[in-house]
């Protein structure tokens, strides 16, 4: 069956460091997302890509970078890891226009010590 | 800029009771989406509304678009614990190939 997969699904690094959360789907869908859930806030729009070499900023890019190239992948990259992006992140694609819903991830807890 | 509301952000309700959680966004759109999230799970989509007076109905849940108003409505016939999550609603825009979400309603339902 095709899947949106996340990995790692828990991680813990420390302040500075650079972290790369990895999102895999196997939908051949041409859309994919980032977004991060905070209690109080939902969820909000890290980055997205609507195609190969495509990559846009969302409402919280601050401190994040993605980059497309195939369509199966979209790795969130933390270049300098700060406690303030200690959440939960969750990668999820759509075929692209239309209307279908998106399909997430299972998530990835990160904690920035 | 769009923005999603959602209210109530919490319910408490007894197990057999009626309610409706209201989700209004501020711009135009005639696309959306209700997710239901489990304590440490991911979203699971419930609903996909793309017209005026779409109306979908999914056991105890119905979901309904009033573009015009720019609302939607989940309601919840005769809640049962299994239902007890937090629901999210998202509008699609530029053209559906994005989402923005409310904040979510986090349901509880007592026995």
């Amino acid at each position: 069956d095709a899947e949106i997969t996340q990995s790692p699904r828990h991680k813990i690094t420390e302040t500075g460091r650079q972290v790369t959360l990895a999102c895999h789907q196997t939908w051949n869908h041409n859309n994919m997302f980032w977004y991060r859930q905070d209690l109080g806030h939902g969820l909000r729009l890290i980055h997205y890509s609507y195609g190969v070499q495509d990559t846009n900023k969302g409402e919280v890019s601050d401190g994040y970078s993605v980059s497309r190239s195939n369509t199966e992948d979209l790795p969130l990259t933390l270049e300098s890891a700060a406690s303030s992006q200690t959440s939960v992140y969750f990668c999820a694609s759509t075929p692209g226009q239309g209307g279908t819903e998106a399909f997430f991830g299972q998530g990835t807890r990160l904690t920035v010590v | 800029e769009l923005k999603v509301e959602q209210n109530p952000l919490f319910l408490s309700m007894q197990e057999g009771k009626n309610y409706t959680i209201y989700c209004n966004y501020s711009t135009t759109s005639d696309r959306l989406y209700w997710y239901r999230q489990d304590p440490g799970k991911s979203l699971e989509s419930l609903f996909v509304l793309l017209s005026n007076g779409a109306v979908k109905q999914e056991g105890r849940l119905m979901a309904s678009l009033d573009t015009k108003a720019r609302l939607s409505t989940l309601h919840i016939t005769a809640a049962v614990h299994d239902l007890s999550a937090t629901y999210f609603c998202a509008v699609g825009h530029n053209y559906g190939q994005n989402f923005v979400f409310g904040p979510g309603t986090r349901l509880s339902v007592l026995p």
